[in-house]
């Protein structure tokens, strides 16, 4: 398996912020990261492919220049919210696929709530 | 279209059996993962069946049918830390994942 790591776990901020949130691969190297949200009691929405060295792919659906991804090093992933909105709120989660019968470790995921 | 249907809600009792069915349309078709997720938590994996038939595991089933699109995870000698949602998830040709809005299963004493 993998263990993933995601800061902050919770964050707060006001409308038209940024925010950025870090999905950490601790012991396995990730050329490719999931971005999920998930509103609550709903289903998990996968909103990119984060490809470590080269663009991200996203969802059809998903604004490519308001929710910012950058796959640094095999290791490391972040989603930057911009001008974030209220309607940003939301559980987003990061998860690391290795591969055998396709798992997904995911991150503890970030709580953000955008007042 | 793609789709996972599963029920929204459950109610069992501790030291029971509970039977959570999950039925999918996936555009092409390489395996059925149940995940489970406690409220404010991240899903933590549970099982993957690609194969017909019944996989065991401790407490917890799942099983597969590919014919009939249908899977159901199979929770045994119900403890109060199973409640939680569980989801289901198919995997589409193109090996992503197509969730289902998690079933929430409740467990009484």
């Amino acid at each position: 398996g993998a263990v993933v790591s995601q800061h902050p776990s919770r964050v707060i901020c006001k409308s038209g912020t940024s925010v950025k949130i870090e999905c950490r691969s601790l012991d396995f190297q990730a050329t490719t990261m999931f971005w999920y949200r998930q509103f609550p009691k709903q289903s998990l929405m996968l909103m990119a492919t984060s490809n470590e060295g080269s663009k991200a792919t996203y969802e059809q659906g998903v604004e490519k220049d308001k929710f910012l991804i950058n796959h640094a090093s095999l290791t490391l992933s972040t989603l930057t919210v911009t001008s974030a909105h209220p309607e940003d709120s939301s559980f987003y989660i990061c998860s690391v696929p290795t591969g055998g019968y396709y798992e997904q470790y995911f991150g503890p995921g970030t709580r953000l709530t955008v007042t | 279209g793609q789709n996972i249907d599963q029920p929204t809600e459950m109610t069992a009792t501790e030291g029971a059996i509970v039977q959570i069915n999950c039925t999918y349309q996936t555009s092409g078709f390489n395996g059925l993962f149940w995940y489970q997720q406690h409220a404010g938590e991240a899903p933590t994996f549970l099982s993957y069946n690609v194969l017909d038939g019944l996989e065991e595991k401790g407490r917890f089933s799942s099983f597969l049918s590919r014919s009939k699109g249908y899977s159901y995870l199979l929770l045994k000698e119900l403890q109060m830390k199973d409640s939680a949602s569980y989801l289901c998830a198919g995997m589409d040709s193109n090996y992503q994942l197509i969730w289902g809005a998690g079933t929430k299963l409740i467990i009484k004493p």
